[in-house]
């Protein structure tokens, strides 16, 4: 069975600083599809960057980036030049290539202060 | 494009109703997916649709659950004889399958809020 961990419950960083959250995931699968999600309080889930196992370039998204370590099973979120607007929980996420449940880490709440 | 929609967005009931829950996917989108979330967790998977056939169920889903997309559009979930364990925000989300079998990105609706009392 797959299974993802976020070793991080809480963040906290100061505007325009740089942080990093954490993922691992553990499966048996060759091919599959990773994600960052991103849940601002008392509003709906939105993708944040995804990452196809079969590519070895770590994907970007402006200020979101990605190191994605296959061998390790790691694939943690790097958000620079952090926006008070990224205040959020941010979810890791994996689906395999057979593209069917989504399966979530527990979340890291991320709190961006000025 | 008006998005993943839900209703009701919070129901209060009493342990031993039963509720049901709406969710409307983007129109173009074949497949269909159910999750639970409870207070500061992570989405739990529940079952999932690829037009009306439901493919795939979690053994988090009881047999007081049942799940249904009739015709391929909306689908329901029905919860019957609540009880205080249930209390969670069920969340909707749809996508489509790309070229080589890639999965598309999920877009998730605001989710039903459940408060059994």
């Amino acid at each position: 069975a797959q299974t993802v961990t976020q070793s991080q419950p809480e963040m906290s960083v100061q505007e325009a600083e740089t942080v990093t959250l954490s993922c691992t995931y553990d499966t048996s699968e060759n091919n599959y599809y990773l994600f960052w999600y991103k849940q601002p309080p008392s509003r709906q889930m939105i993708l944040v960057i995804r990452q196809e196992a079969y590519k070895q370039q770590n994907a970007t998204e402006n200020r979101f980036s990605v190191n994605f370590q296959k061998a390790a099973k790691s694939f943690s979120l790097k958000i620079s030049d952090s926006q008070l607007g990224d205040t959020a929980m941010y979810f890791c996420a994996f689906m395999t290539s057979v593209g069917t449940a989504l399966i979530f880490g527990k979340g890291t709440t991320l709190s961006v202060s000025s | 494009d008006t998005g993943v929609s839900q209703n009701p967005r919070h129901k209060i009931t009493k342990r031993g109703q039963n509720v049901t829950f709406r969710c409307d996917p983007i129109s173009e989108h074949n497949r269909l997916y159910w999750y639970r979330q409870t207070l500061g967790q992570g989405p739990e998977f529940l079952t999932y649709f690829q037009n009306e056939a439901q493919l795939e169920k979690s053994r988090l889903l009881s047999d007081r659950f049942s799940a249904e997309r009739p015709k391929g559009s909306f689908s329901t979930l029905e919860i019957q004889r609540t009880e205080q364990g249930d209390s969670a925000m069920y969340l909707c989300a749809s996508n489509t399958i790309l070229g080589r079998g890639q999965p598309g990105e999920l877009f998730f609706g605001e989710g039903s809020r459940l408060t059994v009392l």
